[in-house]
């Protein structure tokens, strides 16, 4: 029984480029969340989405960032003209449902680097 | 603004003590309750979940829950320099889950 499967696990970019983060949740999972995490800090939230649906991005910076979780492949988290300041480890979530006893569980996260 | 607050330490405790770790959170309406341990350079590893008030005990950890103090707690019985991590208190109220920015843990030996 896989888990929440992250890829790439590293990725460099050069300022300007796009960096494009994947995510396929657990099997049976339906609810796809995306943190941000910088070193030394906490894990601020990004998106949450469920299938072709953007349920609350209010964590999403309003420029360069998108998220998508299409009906069919997995979540894509987009950052077009990364800057420095998005170098961080960015980590995607899954659960089967909301509310209570709707557990989270992580991938291994993708570590982007902006040179 | 829902939070979720913890002491970041680091938290110090001699290999086989106890580990307590605290957590407050200021949204009433949540449900459920995690604690997450993350190693560094790791990600987050789900270790308890907590949904209704008292203790819930699993192997040497036990979570504790008071929701008229709003209040969560996570104890480490037998502390070993294996649990030196940093400790992930999280909420979930509705559609969101809300984290607290962890509390560092070393067991020394």
């Amino acid at each position: 029984n896989a888990g929440v499967m992250q890829n790439p696990r590293h990725l460099v970019r050069r300022r300007g480029q796009e960096a494009r983060l994947r995510c396929s949740p657990m099997k049976g999972h339906s609810h796809v969340y995306w943190y941000r995490q910088l070193p030394e800090e906490g894990l601020k939230f990004m998106v949450y989405l469920q299938k072709e649906n953007i349920i609350d991005e209010s964590g999403m910076p309003k420029e360069r960032f998108s998220a998508e979780f299409p009906k069919e492949g997995p979540s894509i988290l987009r950052i077009q003209q990364v800057v420095r300041g998005d170098s961080a480890a960015y980590f995607c979530a899954s659960s089967p449902r909301t509310g209570t006893a709707g557990e989270l569980f992580f991938g291994e996260g993708s570590r982007l680097t902006v040179l | 603004q829902k939070e979720v607050e913890q002491n970041s330490g680091p938290l110090s405790v001699p290999e086989g003590a106890i580990a307590s770790l605290n957590c407050t959170y200021s949204d009433r309406g949540s449900q459920s309750f995690f604690w997450y341990r993350q190693y560094s350079g790791k990600s987050p590893e789900l270790i308890m979940s907590i949904y209704s008030n008292g203790d819930k005990e699993d192997g040497r950890f036990t979570a504790q829950l008071n929701k008229a103090s709003q209040y969560v707690s996570l104890l480490i019985r037998d502390s070993q320099p294996s649990d030196s991590a940093t400790y992930l208190c999280a909420v979930n109220a509705g559609n969101q889950f809300y984290f607290g920015t962890g509390t560092s843990l070393t067991v020394i030996p």
